[in-house]
């Protein structure tokens, strides 16, 4: 059964930083793209960055370009999301998703975790 | 980028209904687009990718129709566990969503 489990998500103050981890289980990590999506309060899903099998290649929105960056580990099982300089419109929750796709573009996401919720207030 | 708009907003089904969902592109997507059922508390769930084609485990009475910038989500007979919001996302260009049709219990 495929897993993917966030955490990390805490209330921080404008200006502040935090890292998001996401555990992944079930499945070969080390085949797919991964990607962190996020939903504000009672808000729609907005793509925020993409890393591809192998770390090679990463791709954000323009809203956390510069901010944001991220990463993996493919010896834990693991994704991670370092996220700088946050801004009150980065509140949300955060969902770590599987991409069906290894190459580091966009596709569709076939599973993705619970989420872990930033607030960013001060 | 490509804008989604998904109409409409909120859909009033009674269980055992049909209900038809729409989702349209600012420009051309091919069938590279996905459709999610959301409920409360839970992370989003994939339905339907290339317009059509059903995830592994997705139930018949779900089906996606469409192409290039007109899309259709369509639950034939509306179950209890169906009454959710949904999603369409382009993947044609980037990933998009659209901002989402909320189902509930008429």
């Amino acid at each position: 059964e495929v897993q993917l489990v966030e955490s990390g998500g805490v209330v921080v103050q404008p200006g502040g930083s935090l890292r998001l981890s996401c555990a992944a289980s079930g499945f070969t990590f080390d085949d797919y793209t991964m990607h962190w999506v996020r939903q504000a309060p009672g808000k729609g899903l907005e793509w925020v960055s993409l890393i591809s099998w192998d770390g090679s290649r990463t791709y954000y929105a323009d809203s956390v370009k510069g901010r944001f960056t991220i990463s993996r580990d493919n010896s834990k099982n693991s994704l991670y999301l370092q996220m700088n300089s946050l801004r009150p419109e980065d509140t949300a929750l955060y969902y770590c998703a599987k991409d069906q796709d290894p190459t580091g573009t966009v596709t569709y996401f076939d599973y993705w975790g619970q989420g872990t919720l930033v607030t960013v207030s001060s | 980028e490509i804008v989604m708009t998904q109409s409409p907003a909120t859909l009033s089904v009674s269980p055992g209904e049909r209900a038809t969902l729409s989702c349209r592109a600012s420009q051309s997507v091919s069938i590279n687009l996905a459709w999610y059922q959301q409920k409360p508390g839970q992370g989003p769930r994939l339905l339907i990718y290339g317009a059509s084609t059903r995830a592994t485990g997705v139930p018949a009475r779900f089906s996606g129709s469409g192409s290039g910038t007109e899309f259709t989500l369509t639950i034939s007979s509306l179950q209890s566990e169906d009454f959710a919001v949904y999603y369409c996302q382009q993947y044609n260009k980037g990933g998009t969503f659209g901002q989402g049709t909320k189902v509930e219990i008429k």
